[in-house]
């Protein structure tokens, strides 16, 4: 059973640029889930999208979106870059994100904002 | 509102001790779920246990074990005879049910770093 698949490893962005980020759930899990990991706020929750709809968002501006497609992959963009937008992005793949069916996470993406 | 804490931010150990991580979590819900990740260098999370407030059970796997208390909203995790191999950073994070208002995320302690020294 293949895991949770994110793309790219790595991605090197300008401040004021824009970056999206790609995960694919395990398959049949609807629920992908994504976070945040900086040094200084440790793992923070972005948001959480399951059959297509966001469920519930994070305390993030508005510059942090995402979608999820019929097939449960999602896509996260950040728009108009800052320096603090440099972290480790991490999805979550859950069959429904209820707390009995477990999470199984990406290896990350790990942007850097220059 | 969900909260865990692990106070411990930094553990180094010499190979064959045993070490245990703290994990103290506040829920409103009667209904929750703990877990614990490792995080080696390369960045995935690693599953390790997940654990229901409805079982108490402590749960041993190979040099790995696990006290849930719910009296003191406590759930540790114990390496035995710690090994290299187990330097990482640990989490421990919380998930309440849906109906309780978990909005479906996971809140992660701020992670304890372990360093097994040779």
């Amino acid at each position: 059973k293949a895991g949770v698949t994110q793309t790219p490893r790595y991605l090197i962005k300008t401040r004021g640029q824009q970056v999206t980020l790609s995960c694919s759930p395990i398959s049949g899990h609807r629920s992908v889930s994504w976070y945040q990991q900086t040094p200084g706020q440790g793992l923070q929750f972005l948001f959480e999208y399951f059959s297509e709809t966001q469920r519930n968002k994070g305390n993030f501006p508005g510059r942090f979106s995402g979608r999820q497609f019929s097939n449960s992959r999602s896509e996260m963009n950040v728009s108009t870059l800052e320096l603090g937008d440099s972290a480790l992005y991490l999805c979550a793949s859950s069959f429904e994100n209820r707390g009995e069916s477990g999470y199984t996470f990406g290896s990350g993406t790990r942007l850097t904002v220059v | 509102a969900q909260k865990v804490t692990q106070a411990q931010t930094e553990i180094s150990v010499v190979e064959k001790e045993d070490v245990t991580l703290d994990c103290v979590y506040e829920t409103r819900d009667t209904t929750y779920y703990l877990f614990w990740y490792k995080q080696p260098p390369s960045g995935e999370l690693v599953f390790l246990i997940r654990r229901n407030s409805f079982d108490e059970q402590n749960e041993i796997s190979g040099r790995y074990s696990w006290n849930f208390q719910k009296s003191t909203s406590s759930f540790n995790f114990t390496i035995t005879a710690s090994q290299v191999v187990d330097s990482a950073v640990y989490f421990c994070a919380l998930t309440e049910s849906p109906s309780g208002g978990s909005n479906y995320k996971l809140t992660f302690g701020k992670g304890t770093l372990l360093t097994v020294n040779p």
